[in-house]
């Protein structure tokens, strides 16, 4: 079955970079983009960016460009997210989340990894 | 402020049929399959409908979804305590290059 593991809660003071990693298992890593998921306490879900495992490439919400880079370990089927300049209000769990072959929303989620910005 | 619409809360009693909607536009919902999650409290979403109505394995067939021109729909039929959670759509945007989520609806079983 697919699983998506992903690393431990961290905290961090502003300004710092946090990254959180995801390690797929139970399907073929180069055939599913890998997208982030962040959802502040108490709020939504809000679309951070996307990976293709395959080569690399990425996409990344407006909102997070120039801040967030998404990378991946193809031979450990391990994405990782890194988020700089860190503010209180990136405070959030951060999800990993595997969609379809093409274009679409998630459908396997990762457990989740509380960052905790504060100072 | 979440690219498409649901309502914030939605409510019913044991057995009652409840349906939540998401409202969206032709960049999204519009020309786009559907996703609803249901998410328990301190837990990851888990997908409840993909492709508009379909079922993944061992979701109870009490819920199902549809949709209509750019709106979707979720509907629980026969609620059950254990149903009450949050809930959430989300498509593709061909405007924004990437998924986009609703702001979740809160189901309370009275």
């Amino acid at each position: 079955q697919v699983l998506l593991v992903q690393s431990g809660a961290e905290v961090k003071k502003p300004g710092a970079a946090v990254k959180v990693s995801c390690t797929a298992s139970g399907y073929s890593f180069t055939t599913y983009y890998m997208q982030w998921v962040r959802q502040a306490p108490g709020q939504g879900l809000e679309w951070m960016g996307m990976i293709n495992p395959t080569g690399g490439s990425s996409n990344y919400a407006h909102k997070f460009q120039g801040r967030v880079t998404m990378t991946r370990d193809a031979s450990t089927r391990t994405v990782y997210m890194e988020l700089r300049n860190l503010r209180s209000d990136d405070t959030a769990v951060y999800y990993c989340a595997r969609g379809a072959p093409g274009p679409g929303p998630p459908a396997y989620w990762g457990q989740g990894t509380l960052v905790t910005v504060s100072s | 402020q979440s690219v498409l619409t649901q309502p914030p809360s939605a409510s019913g009693t044991p057995g009652q049929r409840v349906t939540i909607s998401c409202s969206g536009s032709r960049s999204n919902i519009g020309g786009n399959t559907v996703n609803w999650y249901q998410q328990l409290p301190g837990t990851a979403p888990k997908l409840l409908i993909y492709s508009n109505n379909q079922r993944p394995s061992g979701v109870p067939d009490r819920f199902s979804g549809s949709k209509s021109g750019t709106s979707a729909s979720l509907a629980i039929s026969g609620i059950q305590p254990e149903d009450e959670a949050d809930y959430y759509c989300a498509t593709w945007d061909d405007s924004l290059n990437g998924p986009v989520f609703g702001g979740g609806t809160k189901l309370t079983v009275l």
